[in-house]
């Protein structure tokens, strides 16, 4: 099955830096890619997706980028804010024809002021 | 719209104690999913419905867990003698198909005592 690996498990940056958390997979025919934020106690929220026959997706502050070759994408977030603060998820769909989806185990992103 | 529902929000029951936990998708999502989050960790996929499609249980970690839904819409997760290793937040998602971005219920969160 499929295997995502998730980097740093913690990451401290200063307001108004950015910020960028790396996910590699296994499955070469992944095809989906969320990206979750998860504030304390609160259930997952999804920010943004992206599937594999695009290499980079944009919106506002934060954006995804997938490298197929490498089985690896990363989430950007520009100018970060405390609001920012939470631990983050990656994940991707496995092949074959379901919806399943394989987490990382998390990265806890603290926007220092 | 009104999100994913799950009750109860929290759970406390006793080792060998059979529990049942609900499941209300978000309306017109075709999709329901269950994972599972230890402290700390990641999501864990359990089992997924789509439609009138046999459930894919693959992730279910043994025969003491079961899930059933009812009528396309409600969904049941029955954990039974329950362990203290099942003690975790229990999670919903839906989506607009197969395809679709999947949208998390708030948990349940389960002790086993």
């Amino acid at each position: 099955g499929e295997n995502v690996e998730q980097h740093p498990s913690t990451l401290s940056v200063q307001e108004g830096d950015s910020a960028v958390i790396k996910c590699t997979y296994s499955d070469s025919a992944s095809n989906y890619f969320p990206w979750y934020k998860q504030e304390l106690g609160k259930r997952p929220q999804l920010i943004i997706d992206i599937r594999s026959n695009v290499g980079e997706k944009k919106d506002q502050r934060i954006a995804v980028t997938l490298n197929k070759t490498a089985k690896h994408f990363s989430l950007h977030i520009t100018e970060t804010q405390p609001e920012d603060s939470a631990v983050y998820f990656c994940a991707a769909r496995e092949s074959g024809g379901g919806n399943k989806l394989t987490f990382g185990t998390g990265t806890q992103l603290k926007v220092e002021l | 719209g009104a999100g994913v529902s799950q009750s109860p929000s929290n759970k406390v029951t006793e080792k060998g104690k059979d529990v049942e936990l609900r499941c209300d998708p978000i309306s017109g999502h075709t999709a329901l999913y269950w994972y599972r989050q230890s402290l700390g960790q990641g999501l864990e996929f359990l089992i997924y419905f789509q439609g009138n499609s046999a459930p894919d249980k693959s992730g279910l970690p043994s025969d003491r867990f079961s899930a059933e839904r009812t009528g396309g819409s409600v969904s049941t997760l029955t954990i039974q003698r329950t362990q203290q290793e099942d003690s975790a937040v229990y999670l919903c998602a839906s989506s607009e198909g197969l395809a679709g971005g999947q949208f998390f219920g708030p948990g349940t969160r389960l002790t086993v005592l």
